[in-house]
This record gives structure tokens, sequence and C-alpha cells, in this order.
């Protein structure tokens, strides 16, 4: 098992585009949750996706959407991007059997020029 | 609202000594703890999980609900120990991680 994977490891953008972020779970895990990681700082909750639906959200705007497919994987999606959107995503997966316990991938780093 | 403080951004012991990475929590309820470790050039990972009372890689974690506190210690530190640490509660219903900002660890030789 690969663990928690992510693409593309790198990305620059400029201000106003948009981009997607990509995920797939770890093998048995049905959960995913995205955060962002700002320089310095601690990850912050985003998102959490279950039964391709979002369950539960953080302190973000609508520019920022998610999505879950069938074989639980997931894509974030950034919409008119802001300088101050230039961070590493992380995906974590979990599941029930998992405890909750929440498996990060190595994130996504995003420079917004 | 849900806050951790993890009140040292730095810290810097000598192996073989004891080390306590500190931290604080603000929650109404009854959060499951985590701490995550970040060794250099590696994803995030979980270093120990309160519930489970395991001891991992010599760390042990005790939950003081009093003081709401969830001290991350080590009797005898190891170079390889270097890394940033973050504690986290897992906020049941919502089941999000809150992280803190985090501390670096340097463990000199």
């Amino acid at each position: 098992d690969a663990g928690v994977t992510q693409s593309p490891t790198h990305l620059i953008k400029t201000r106003g585009q948009q981009v997607t972020l990509r995920c797939s779970p770890k093998s048995g895990h049905d959960t995913v949750s995205w955060y962002q990681q700002a320089l310095g700082q601690g990850p912050q909750f985003i998102f959490q996706y279950y039964e391709e639906e979002e369950r539960q959200r953080g302190n973000f705007p609508d520019r920022f959407s998610g999505h879950q497919f069938p074989n639980y994987s997931s894509e974030l999606n950034v919409n008119a991007l802001l300088l101050g959107d230039s961070a590493l995503y992380l995906c974590a997966s979990s599941s029930k059997t998992s405890g909750e316990t929440q498996y990060f991938g190595p994130g996504t780093r995003l420079l917004v020029l | 609202a849900q806050r951790v403080t993890q009140p040292e951004k730095l810290l810097s012991v000598f192996k073989g000594a004891p080390v306590e990475l500190k931290c604080n929590y603000s929650y109404s309820g009854s959060p499951e703890l985590f701490w995550y470790v970040q060794y250099s050039r590696q994803r995030l990972q979980l270093l120990l999980r309160h519930i489970s009372r395991e001891s991992i890689k010599g760390f042990t974690a005790d939950l003081n609900k009093g003081e709401t506190s969830f001290h991350l210690k080590k009797p005898f530190a190891q170079e390889e120990d270097s890394a940033m640490y973050y504690c986290a509660p897992l906020i049941q219903g919502a089941q999000k991680l809150v992280f803190g900002q985090g501390t670096r660890l340097t463990i000199n030789p």
C-alpha cells in the first residue's frame, strides 16, 4: 500500500486562475480531509468528504470546493486564486476501521504569483 | 472556539537529555488527542494517540483534563528525534484535527 498519494507535487499558478489538486486515500479508507498549511503554521482544516458528500467544512471561502469519487479519491478545487492561497495542501484519509486516525499524504505545494 | 497552544516554537536540547513539548488546548468536549511529527523532507505522520496509551519511539503523552494539557515527553532524547512536532485534538462530531503551530525540536550532539 503506497499510503495516501497526492498530485501534483508542485504547482505554480497566477492570480485569478483556478487549480485542481488530487488525492488518493490509503487502501481501505473512505474519508478524505483536506488541510492548508501556510509557511510556518500548522495545518488548517478546509473540509472533509465522506460518501461523496462534504461532511464538514472549516473557515474557508466558497472559492474552495471539492469532490469525492466512488473510489473514495478526492479533488480540491480553488477558484480565483489569490496570493494568500500559496501554501502546502495536505490530504488525509481515515475510516472507522482506522479509529478515525488520519493519515497524511506528502502534500501539494501551490505557489500563486 | 477550539484552540491549541504549543508555547515553544523552537526547542533545543542535548542528546540524552529529557525532552518535554508542551501542548494546551481549549475545547468544551472530550477530544481525542494526537501528536503528529514531521521529519525533514517527509510527510506528516502519526506519532501517538492518547487513547491507545502506546509509547512510540520512546515518547509518551499524558492527558491532563484539569489543565487541558497533553504534553509530549521522552526521557532520553536522540538525534533522530529532531523534527517538527504538532499537537492536534480531533474534534468529535466534526472529525477534524485542530493543529497547533508546532514546535521545532533540535537535538544537539
